[in-house]
């Protein structure tokens, strides 16, 4: 199995561009979740999903945006780049039972110049 | 909100040393915590978790944690680190009371084993 399956592995953008981060998992898991990784932040919450067509938003929401059509795939929308979403973004995925582990892709990291 | 904190951003120790990573939380009536390894340039992967039962907690790579609810602490240990286990290790805490699994994240500690 893949397990959850993150493109573009790095990406440079320029103030004000837009692009999707890819998110896919192949666990059938139903909840899902993007996180942003800052140095000596850890990680915070950005979106989550717990199915397809429902998502809600995490700890650090704005200038950020996601869809969820179908379980396998979560992207992540940022409209109008700022050199503040400079970070690394994660995407994980876990089963809806609480205390489910989350599994989490190798991360894209993201440069706004 | 629950909250986490990793009372160390960096521990230096030599090879076959012992080593413990400190983890606190703030207080809440149910929490599942959970430790993930982080190794460069890869996302994150679960070391160990605690649900409920017994409060020492095995996981893999001979790491262990210890849950101490009166103390409200999580933290791991290993008796003998190797230079394989230089990463960056978090702590994380699910609220049972919170909708959707969420986790937190403490700030993580850099584990630094040097020969």
């Amino acid at each position: 199995n893949a397990g959850v399956t993150q493109t573009p592995k790095f990406r440079i953008l320029k103030i004000g561009q837009s692009m999707t981060l890819q998110c896919t998992q192949d666990m059938n898991h139903n909840y899902m979740y993007w996180y942003r990784q800052d140095p000596g932040m850890g990680l915070k919450l950005i979106y989550y999903s717990v199915g397809a067509g429902i998502t809600d938003k995490g700890e650090v929401p704005n200038g950020y945006n996601v869809s969820r059509s179908t379980t396998e795939d979560f992207p992540l929308r940022l409209e109008l780049a700022a050199p503040s979403q400079t970070s690394v973004y994660f995407c994980a995925s876990s089963y809806s039972q609480p205390g489910q582990p989350q599994h989490f892709g190798d991360g894209t990291r993201l440069s706004i110049l | 909100a629950q909250s986490v904190t990793q009372l160390d951003s960096q521990v230096p120790v030599f090879e076959e040393a012992p080593v413990e990573l400190r983890c606190n939380y703030s207080s809440s009536v149910s929490v599942y915590l959970f430790w993930y390894v982080q190794y460069p340039n890869q996302g994150l992967q679960l070391l160990l978790k605690y649900l409920s039962g017994s409060t020492l907690v095995k996981g893999i790579n001979g790491f262990e944690a210890e849950f101490n609810k009166s103390q409200t602490s999580f933290h791991l240990r290993k008796p003998s680190v190797h230079i394989c286990d230089t990463a960056e290790y978090f702590c994380a805490v699910s609220d049972l009371l919170e909708y959707g699994n969420k986790l937190v994240f403490g700030a993580g500690t850099i584990l630094r084993v040097k020969s």
